[in-house]
C-alpha cells in the first residue's frame, strides 16, 4: 500500500462546478497537508496549507482534513477553465519530507 | 520577492554523462529540498539541504549528490546518468525546516 493514494483521473467537468479532489493516506504520524496545482510543464505551486484535522477556506477553495479516517479532500468552487491542472495532494509529520500523490488531472470545460 | 529559480529549463544528456542542476532559493530562506517527478507522478524526495549540511535523504543512489551554498543557493549533480534518470527536477525552498515549501519550475532532463 502506497502511503498517500490519489485518483489520477483524469476528471472533466463544465465551467462553474464545485470539484471535489481527495487523497487518502496510511501515516498517522502526518500532521501537515498541503494541496499544490501544477500546470503543464511548470512547478508545483503551493494552494493551501493546513495543521491537523478541521477546514480551511481561501476564496473559492476549501481544504478538509479528517485524520481520523486518514482522508483530506480539496473543494473548487465555481470552476474556471484556468483551473486546469493537475492537482497533487502533499503531506508530512513537520520536519520530514513531503510526501505527494500521484495527482488528479482535473479538467474545467468552458 | 522573487521566487524559487532553476537552471537550466531543460536539458539533454546521454547514458554514462554527468549532469549539475543548479536552484536559487526564494529570498531568506535557509532549505533547500530537491525532488524529481517522472511523467504521471507526483514529485518524490531526493534530499534536503539546511544551511549547508544534508538534513535527510530519500531513497535515491549515491550517485544522486547535492551542495547547498552559503547563499542558501544548491545544486543537484547526478552521475552515470541513467535511461531512467529521465524527468522534471523540482527545487523546493523554505523558511526554515518543516514549514511549507515553495517549488521553482524545475529542469527537464532527458537522457538518451
Amino acid at each position: 500500500q502506497k502511503e498517500v493514494e490519489q485518483d489520477p483521473g483524469p476528471l472533466s467537468v463544465p465551467e462553474g462546478a464545485i470539484v471535489s479532489l481527495n487523497c487518502t493516506y496510511s501515516n498517522s504520524a502526518f500532521q501537515y497537508f498541503m494541496w499544490y496545482r501544477q500546470y503543464s510543464r511548470k512547478g508545483p505551486e503551493l494552494l493551501m496549507y493546513t495543521y491537523s484535522s478541521g477546514n480551511k477556506e481561501d476564496g473559492r477553495f476549501t481544504a478538509q482534513v479528517d485524520k481520523s479516517s486518514k482522508y483530506i479532500s480539496l473543494f473548487i468552487r465555481d470552476s474556471q477553465p484556468s483551473d486546469s491542472a493537475t492537482y497533487l495532494c502533499a503531506m508530512n509529520s513537520g520536519n520530514t519530507p513531503l510526501v505527494f500523490g500521484k495527482g488528479t488531472r482535473l479538467s474545467v470545460i468552458a | 520577492e522573487t521566487g524559487v529559480t532553476q537552471s537550466p529549463t531543460h536539458l539533454i544528456k546521454t547514458r554514462g554523462q554527468q549532469v549539475t542542476l543548479r536552484c536559487s532559493s526564494q529570498s531568506g530562506h535557509n532549505t533547500v529540498s530537491w525532488y524529481q517527478q517522472a511523467l504521471g507522478q507526483g514529485p518524490q524526495f531526493i534530499f534536503q539541504y539546511y544551511r549547508e549540511e544534508e538534513n535527510g535523504r530519500g531513497n535515491f543512489p549515491p550517485r544522486f549528490s547535492g551542495l547547498q551554498f552559503p547563499n542558501y543557493s544548491s545544486e543537484l549533480n547526478v552521475n552515470a546518468l541513467e535511461l531512467d534518470d529521465s524527468a522534471l527536477y523540482l527545487c523546493a525552498s523554505s523558511l526554515q525546516r518543516g514549514e511549507e515549501q515553495f517549488f521553482g519550475p524545475g529542469t527537464r532532463l532527458t537522457v538518451l
